[in-house]
């Protein structure tokens, strides 16, 4: 199956730094990748959709100028979470769609990055 | 806005027996249903999708219904395992390029 590399895989950090997270679709071209953010035992909260080429489009309540989405090619997604918080700290997972997902909305997932701001 | 939602935050069963984890929606059915898991610290890994006419689908030890009438989809593994123990995710997923919309997921233990 199609495959989605995230990097890094934790990151610590402390409160006022910038942090990027990087999604790379490896064996596909993805126009669109989707940033999720996960809090401990809770669901996937979609925080942005990222389109290749043009300006993110984030979810109600997610700040766009806190958490910057770059989508430069159609391999590469990045994720910078700028002067980071305490509160910030969550895990970052972003997916695309490849191939035989296109129809049917299957998300192929990268590995999550675990952010925690000291 | 589209709500969903996972019976029980977690399962506990005996191996050998099967599981089954329910997934409910409110408002407009899905073009898909699908289903994840998701162990800790890991991102989702996609296990099955079943379509808004299909009834029902089967993937080795996993069955998975679609009932569009309950608005409800059931997920089963049977002769279940330790190795099953992880977080099963439902997912809606609509037309188009347009993102999925996940349940809160629930909790399997699988007990040897």
């Amino acid at each position: 199956g199609a495959v989605v590399s995230q990097h890094p895989s934790r990151v610590i950090c402390k409160s006022g730094t910038s942090v990027k997270i990087e999604c790379r679709s490896l064996d596909f071209q993805a126009t669109t990748m989707f940033w999720y953010r996960q809090f401990p035992k809770q669901s996937l909260m979609l925080m942005a959709t990222s389109n290749e080429g043009s300006k993110a489009t984030y979810e109600q309540g997610v700040e766009k100028d806190k958490f910057l989405i770059n989508h430069a090619s159609l391999t590469l997604s990045t994720l910078t979470v700028t002067s980071a918080h305490p509160e910030d700290s969550s895990f970052y997972i972003c997916s695309a769609r490849g191939g035989g997902g296109l129809e049917t909305g299957e998300l192929f997932f990268g590995e999550g990055s675990r952010l925690t701001v000291l | 806005s589209q709500k969903i939602e996972q019976n029980s935050e977690a399962l506990n069963i005996q191996e050998g027996k099967t599981a089954t984890l329910t997934c409910n929606y409110t408002n407009y059915s899905p073009a898909y249903l699908q289903w994840y898991r998701q162990d800790p610290g890991r991102g989702p890994v996609f296990l099955l999708l079943i379509r808004e006419n299909e009834k029902e689908k089967r993937k080795e030890r996993l069955k998975v219904t679609f009932d569009t009438t309950l608005k409800q989809s059931l997920f089963h593994i049977t002769a279940s395992q330790p190795a099953d123990s992880a977080t099963y995710l439902c997912a809606l997923a609509y037309p188009g390029n347009t993102p999925l919309v996940f349940g809160k997921g629930t909790r399997l233990s699988v007990i040897a």
